[in-house]
């Protein structure tokens, strides 16, 4: 069955960094694009980022972009977010999602997620 | 970017009734490209429904969808006790693919 894995969250000052990672099991890792949503506290669902399933395209929301890059390794399964210049507003749970196709934005996958907290 | 407004915002049922949960979009939506989602609790979401009325795989017959351009509505028949979540609309046919803000559906 398809599990994805988020680790690397935790409390980080502003200004700060932190990697995401997200191991992938279960599916053909290397034909799907993959997703980074993120959830503030008590708020609703965010798109963040997409990388194509050959790391070939990158995307972006607009409030991380220039201060997020998506990554992925096909030889590991996993699919990385690198975070810097990190923001009071970036607090979420992030989660990571298997496209339902190539590039649908339909999420028909996501893992338990991760939470990251910037706070001083 | 599309902004998707859910209505209502909290929706109180008991088992056994049928929830409609209605989702606009600012502008109209391309090729019926609607999704829903629903997260409970301290979980993460869970695809129901995609292209406004197509259930993903295992999902019951009792969630059904419909819709096109700016308005869409999803539907529980009969209420099971787990089906009381937050349901989210999710728009992924225009760049930035955006969510509505959510109903929640909670016993009453």
């Amino acid at each position: 069955q398809v599990q994805l894995v988020e680790s690397g969250g935790g409390v980080v000052q502003p200004g700060g960094s932190l990697r995401l990672s997200c191991a992938a099991s279960g599916f053909n890792f290397t034909t799907y694009g993959m997703h980074w949503v993120r959830q503030a506290p008590g708020k609703g669902l965010e798109w963040v980022s997409f990388i194509r399933y050959d790391g070939s395209n990158k995307y972006y929301a607009d409030s991380v972009k220039g201060r997020y890059t998506i990554s992925r390794d096909n030889s590991k399964n996993t699919v990385y977010l690198q975070m810097s210049s990190l923001r009071v507003e970036d607090t979420a749970v992030y989660y990571c999602a298997k496209d339902r196709g190539g590039v649908t934005y339909l999420f028909d996958y996501w893992g338990q997620g991760t939470l990251v907290s910037v706070s001083s | 970017e599309i902004v998707l407004t859910q209505t209502p915002g909290t929706l109180s049922l008991s088992p056994g009734e049928t929830a409609t949960l209605s989702c606009r979009a600012s502008q109209s939506v391309s090729s019926s490209s609607l999704a829903w989602y629903q997260q409970k609790p301290g979980q993460a979401p869970r695809l129901l429904l995609y292209g406004a009325s197509t259930r993903a795989t295992g999902v019951p017959d009792r969630f059904s969808g419909s819709g096109s351009g700016t308005d869409f509505t999803l539907t529980i028949s009969r209420l099971e006790p787990e089906d009381f979540a937050v349901y989210y609309c999710q728009q992924y046919g225009s760049a930035p693919r955006t969510f509505g803000q959510g109903t929640k559906v909670e016993f009453k």
